[in-house]
């Protein structure tokens, strides 16, 4: 079956400093990564979409420079949070997406929960 | 931009009772409008889906039921659960290549016994 793991599940970073999160799908091959995340008491937001063969999309209040994201092949996708401040904190989702013939399929990791001391 | 809409911030119903939570979109082009649930603590739990082919899909206990004219849609529970209370996030996407999902706001549904 497909899935979408996510490391870590949880992590705790000081103020300032960075923390890398990784993506992976497993039994198919992701034709798109969309990284969101969920401030407290908040809805999904997108970050960045990266679909094969096309640039990197941030959406607006998202930066390359604050969450730069690498994703090397269709299965794999990491994004780093840069200078982390409290307002960063939450819980990161990756979403893959399995498209092309019949299939059109989001599947979602379980998440990066990011706490900020 | 394209907004999904949940008017219902938390929705309470008896156990056994029937709930109904509704979403609106703005983008005409969607056409993949699925439900996801988030527990307590955890991550979204994908529930079910519809496409703009059809107007209504089952699945056991639920049911979607989508408008396309008032580009509205429904997620209908019924006899629920108290393993029903959740978040429930309904999401829009267009179906085209690199369109994200957009979410709504989410709505606490609380089955009480």
């Amino acid at each position: 079956g497909a899935l979408v793991y996510q490391y870590p599940r949880r992590t705790i970073c000081k103020s300032g400093t960075s923390m890398r999160m990784e993506c992976q799908a497993v039994g198919f091959q992701a034709t798109s990564v969309a990284w969101y995340r969920q401030s407290p008491q908040k809805t999904f937001e997108l970050i960045a979409l990266s679909t094969v063969n096309s640039a990197i999309k941030y959406e607006q209040n998202f930066t390359q420079e604050k969450f730069p994201i690498s994703h090397p092949n269709l299965s794999f996708s990491s994004m780093t949070v840069l200078n982390a401040y409290l307002e960063d904190r939450g819980l990161y989702l990756c979403g893959a997406r399995d498209w092309g013939g019949d299939q059109d399929t989001q599947y979602f990791g379980p998440g990066t929960r990011l706490l900020v001391l | 931009g394209e907004k999904v809409e949940q008017h219902q911030s938390t929705l309470s119903v008896r156990e056994g009772d029937s709930a109904v939570i509704n979403c609106t979109y703005t983008d005409t082009a969607s056409s993949y409008f699925p439900w996801y649930k988030q527990e307590a603590g955890k991550s979204l739990h994908f529930v079910i889906d519809i496409r703009s082919n059809v107007d209504r899909k089952q699945s056991q206990r639920l049911t979607v039921l989508l408008d396309k004219k008032a580009k509205r849609f429904s997620l209908h529970i019924t006899a629920t659960q108290p393993e029903d209370s959740a978040i429930y996030f309904c999401a829009a996407r267009r179906t085209s290549s690199g369109q994200k999902l957009v979410f709504g706001q989410g709505t606490i549904l609380k089955v009480y016994l």
